[in-house]
């Protein structure tokens, strides 16, 4: 059964760092992309980052970009989402899901964690 | 606002079939492939539609995916009251070089 187990969210100050980690179970995961989204309480999805399965490239949103860096450990399964800088428009709940929302589409996503950016 | 728009409501009775549509633009549903999504409250995000067209296992076929130039298409036949969800349609923008979400449509069934 394909499984992303997520762990690092809670509350951070705007200004500060956090890292969110989905690790992956189930499937190979050296053979898929890693995609982050996330999604303010209440309203629409958007899309955060994509890494190829190899890891050596990336994407990101231009709301994210030179704040967010996503990485991936194959050793241990396992995507990572360094939010460093935070804002308090980045509260939201955060999802990983498998795959590339350009290719197969996202088929299997986490259970999400809330980020909250608060002074 | 969102690069691909989407009505945000739709309804119908429970038994008929509704249509949501996506509307984007060259760089996006154009020229890659399109994805659906539905969110029941408090839940993830399921994959119902991806590739514009193709059903992953599971998904029934009162679900289906279409495309016309620009235009995205979700059809949902013999509507259930379980049917009422947030739809999601996503793509990949070359422009943008990132993912892009409509903004998302809350089904009803009445």
């Amino acid at each position: 059964e394909v499984q992303l187990l997520k762990s690092g969210g809670g509350s951070v100050q705007p200004g500060g760092s956090l890292r969110l980690s989905c690790t992956a179970s189930g499937f190979t995961f050296s053979s898929y992309a890693m995609t982050w989204v996330r999604q303010t309480p209440g309203k629409g999805l958007e899309w955060v980052s994509s890494i190829t399965e190899s890891g050596y490239n990336t994407w990101y949103a231009d709301s994210v970009k030179g704040r967010f860096t996503i990485s991936r450990d194959k050793s241990k399964d396992t995507v990572y989402l360094q939010m460093n800088n935070v804002r308090v428009e980045d509260t939201a709940v955060y999802y990983c899901a498998r795959g590339g929302i350009g290719s197969l589409g996202l088929d299997y996503w986490g259970q999400g964690t809330l980020v909250t950016v608060s002074s | 606002q969102s690069v691909l728009t989407q009505p945000p409501s739709v309804s119908a009775a429970p038994g008929q079939k509704v249509t949501i549509s996506c509307s984007g633009s060259s760089s996006n549903i154009g020229g890659r492939y399109v994805s659906w999504y539905h969110q029941l409250p408090g839940t993830a995000p399921k994959l119902l539609i991806y590739a514009d067209t193709k059903r992953p296992s599971g998904i029934p076929d009162r679900f289906s995916g279409s495309k016309s130039g620009t235009s995205a298409t979700l059809g949902i036949s013999g509507l259930q009251t379980g049917d009422e969800a947030d739809y999601y349609c996503g793509a990949w923008d070359d422009s943008l070089g990132a993912g892009v979400f409509g903004g998302g449509t809350r089904l009803t069934v009445l």
